[in-house]
């Protein structure tokens, strides 16, 4: 068991870009969710996905990001127009049974120019 | 409005000691609290957690207490080790719905 797989590790973009970015969740977990975790705000829920449907994505800016699913075996994050303030590490987790106990991957670090 | 709050940003301790790692939570639906820890580099990882219904869990020399009545927590590491130096993340969630909500973290240095 690989664990939670994210790609890239790192992205720089300059500003006015596109980032995606790749979540491949544990296998046999149905649920996905994303996270941005900055210094100032910690770690901030974005969205959800079960059985590969969105849920929740209550944590999304709303004119910028967007978050599928297409298959049980990844999700993607995507940023259109990327601006300095969406530098961060965003995280992809899939939760056991228990939602609360949630598998983190490492991470892709975002840096926008 | 932080529904999880964790009192300290950074603790230091010596090797050897007890670091205590407090929290506290305002919605009274939470119900399970699990606590993460982080490396540099690497995604949280679940350490511990407790149920509502209990004031103590341990695991090794990681012991959680929890009060309800006071809506608080904390998370104490016995006999520290540098290898222990990570940021250590309070949770709370509510069994009945989805979210895990985090607070800000705590950065613990254990000292050589």
């Amino acid at each position: 068991n690989a664990g939670v797989i994210q790609t890239p590790r790192h992205k720089v973009t300059g500003k006015g870009q596109e980032a995606t970015l790749w979540c491949e969740p544990i296998s046999g977990h149905s649920a996905v969710f994303w996270y941005r975790q900055t210094i100032v705000q910690g770690l901030e829920f974005l969205t959800y996905f079960r059985n590969q449907a969105p849920i929740d994505d209550s944590g999304m800016p709303k004119e910028r990001f967007s978050a599928q699913m297409p298959n049980q075996s990844h999700s993607t994050l995507k940023i259109q127009s990327t601006q300095p303030q969406d530098s961060a590490v965003y995280l992809c987790a899939s939760p056991s049974d228990n939602y609360a106990e949630q598998f983190f991957g490492p991470g892709t670090r975002l840096t926008v120019l | 409005q932080q529904q999880v709050r964790q009192s300290s940003q950074s603790l230091t301790v010596w090797e050897g000691e007890t670091a205590i790692l407090n929290c506290s939570y305002e919605n009274s639906a939470f119900d399970y609290f699990p606590w993460y820890q982080q490396f540099p580099g690497e995604g949280p990882a679940l350490l511990i957690a407790i149920r509502s219904v209990s004031d103590k869990k341990e695991d090794g020399r990681f012991t959680i207490f929890f009060n309800k009545r006071e809506k608080n927590l904390s998370l104490h590491i016995k006999d520290s080790q540098p290898g222990d130096s990570a940021t250590y993340f309070c949770a709370a969630s509510d069994t009945n719905a989805y979210k895990v909500i985090f607070g800000k973290g705590t950065h613990l240095h254990v000292l050589p």
